[in-house]
């Protein structure tokens, strides 16, 4: 039982540079995540979905996209990348939001913005 | 929106004692409360919960109470252990999906 998994786990990208972001979970959960952490900052969320074909924003989505075309799948998406986005992005899923759900998370993936 | 604010940043401790991370929260509709421990080079993991109408839950070593009155919420770790070292995130949910951290503890207990 893999969990969460996310690829690719370590990317330099080069400013301006597009690249996706994989998230896979294996537990049927309904809600996933995609979660940006900064040194001193915690964990910041930047987009979510609470089923398939449905995305929302949180508190930090200018300069990602997402989708979730398929309930296992949670892809995050950088059009033009910058250096503020040098981050290490965690992905994570939920049984169901509000107020019961643990957030299993992925072991993050690491993005360097040259 | 809610704001999490969370002390200390940075905790040292000696093994077997006791140590203690505060959180307050702003939005009274919040009533979840998760705790989780972050390994270095893992992702968090969720260690121990609380809900709204419960002031108090124990796990073994850890706790975590919950003054919904003064909107704060505390973990409380004894006799910590070397393996006890991580960050130590709290967060609070007032709508489905939206979860919001605090900015992290970095505890360490030295043997």
């Amino acid at each position: 039982n893999a969990g969460v998994t996310q690829t690719p786990k370590f990317r330099v990208l080069k400013t301006g540079q597009s690249m996706t972001l994989l998230c896979a979970q294996d537990m049927n959960h309904e809600y996933m995540y995609w979660y940006r952490q900064d040194p001193g900052m915690g964990l910041r969320l930047i987009h979510y979905s609470v089923g398939e074909g449905t995305t929302a924003k949180g508190e930090v989505p200018d300069g990602y996209n997402v989708s979730r075309l398929k309930k296992q799948n949670f892809l995050l998406g950088l059009e033009s990348a910058a250096p503020s986005q040098t981050s290490v992005y965690f992905c994570a899923s939920s049984f169901a939001g509000g107020h019961t759900g643990e957030l299993f998370f992925g072991e993050g993936s690491r993005l360097t913005v040259l | 929106g809610e704001n999490v604010e969370q002390h200390p940043s940075t905790l040292s401790v000696q093994e077997g004692d006791s140590a203690v991370i505060k959180c307050t929260y702003s939005d009274s509709a919040s009533n979840y409360f998760p705790w989780y421990k972050q390994e270095l080079g893992k992702g968090p993991q969720l260690i121990i919960d609380i809900r709204s109408n419960v002031g108090e839950k124990k796990d073994q070593r850890i706790a975590v109470t919950l003054n919904k009155t003064a909107k704060h919420f505390s973990l409380h770790i004894t006799e910590t252990q070397p393996e006890d070292s991580a960050v130590y995130f709290c967060a609070g949910e007032p709508n489905a999906g939206k979860s919001t951290f605090g900015d992290g503890t970095t505890l360490t207990v030295k043997p």
